[in-house]
């Protein structure tokens, strides 16, 4: 069965400082990826996308993600955290592809908290 | 305001009993997600619904059944219910479709207590 495995469940850091969520997924078939966030008090929404193309992806607020085929993953980077980015952030992956029956699994999430 | 309407967004229940969480999609779009999120096993597919028919199932306990009506809004019926049925169900729509453009809105959650 797939799965998304996020590995860090709570990270902190200052805020400048550099940020970088790991996903890996488990699927054979090809996958549509996706990193939701849910602000504080707020609706998960979606932060960026990938369908195909260039595996480097540009999202809201900066954030930006890779899809590296080979290890199965598409982490999560932003050069410069601010405070703002306080949040859970969701991996997700969609299969099959381009199909009007898919599941949307997601990863467990991963709390960044943010130190002003 | 992502369109999607979830109702009620609190139910506090007792054990075997049956709920029914309602969720209405963004206008326009043809697919609705289930999703269950507990403290300890995060976000869970349960069940999807594209134009009224099912169409794909996740970790859906035989307890628990939904339907798309003909107005695309769906409803999530969870039946005997047990304390570990405690959670947040999500319903998020989409386009739906496969198309590249799709992505899911979610509802702000119906919260489940089940005492």
């Amino acid at each position: 069965a797939q799965s998304v495995s996020q590995h860090n469940h709570h990270v902190i850091l200052s805020e400048a400082a550099s940020l970088e969520l790991g996903c890996n997924y488990s699927y054979g078939g090809t996958v549509n990826l996706f990193w939701y966030v849910q602000y504080p008090g707020q609706h998960l929404q979606l932060l960026l996308k990938y369908f195909s193309g260039d595996p480097l992806v540009k999202g809201i607020k900066g954030f930006e993600a890779e899809f590296i085929k080979s290890k199965f993953s598409f982490n999560l980077r932003k050069p410069s955290v601010q405070w703002s980015d306080t949040a859970e952030y969701f991996c997700a992956v969609k299969s099959p592809p381009y199909s009007s029956a898919s599941k949307i699994i997601f990863g467990s999430g991963t709390r960044l908290s943010i130190r002003p | 305001d992502s369109g999607v309407t979830q109702t009620p967004k609190h139910l506090i229940t007792a054990t075997g009993q049956r709920v029914t969480l309602r969720c209405s999609p963004r206008s326009g779009d043809l697919s609705v997600y289930w999703y269950q999120q507990s403290l300890d096993q995060g976000l869970q597919f349960l069940i999807q619904y594209y134009n009224g028919e099912e169409r794909a199932k996740g970790n859906i306990l035989e307890r628990f059944s939904a339907q798309q009506f003909p107005d695309l809004h769906s409803e999530l019926n969870l039946s005997s219910l047990e304390l570990g049925d405690s959670a947040l169900y999500f319903c998020a729509s989409s386009v739906g479709g496969g198309t590249t453009n799709e992505k899911l809105f979610f509802g702000s959650g119906t919260q489940l207590s089940v005492l």
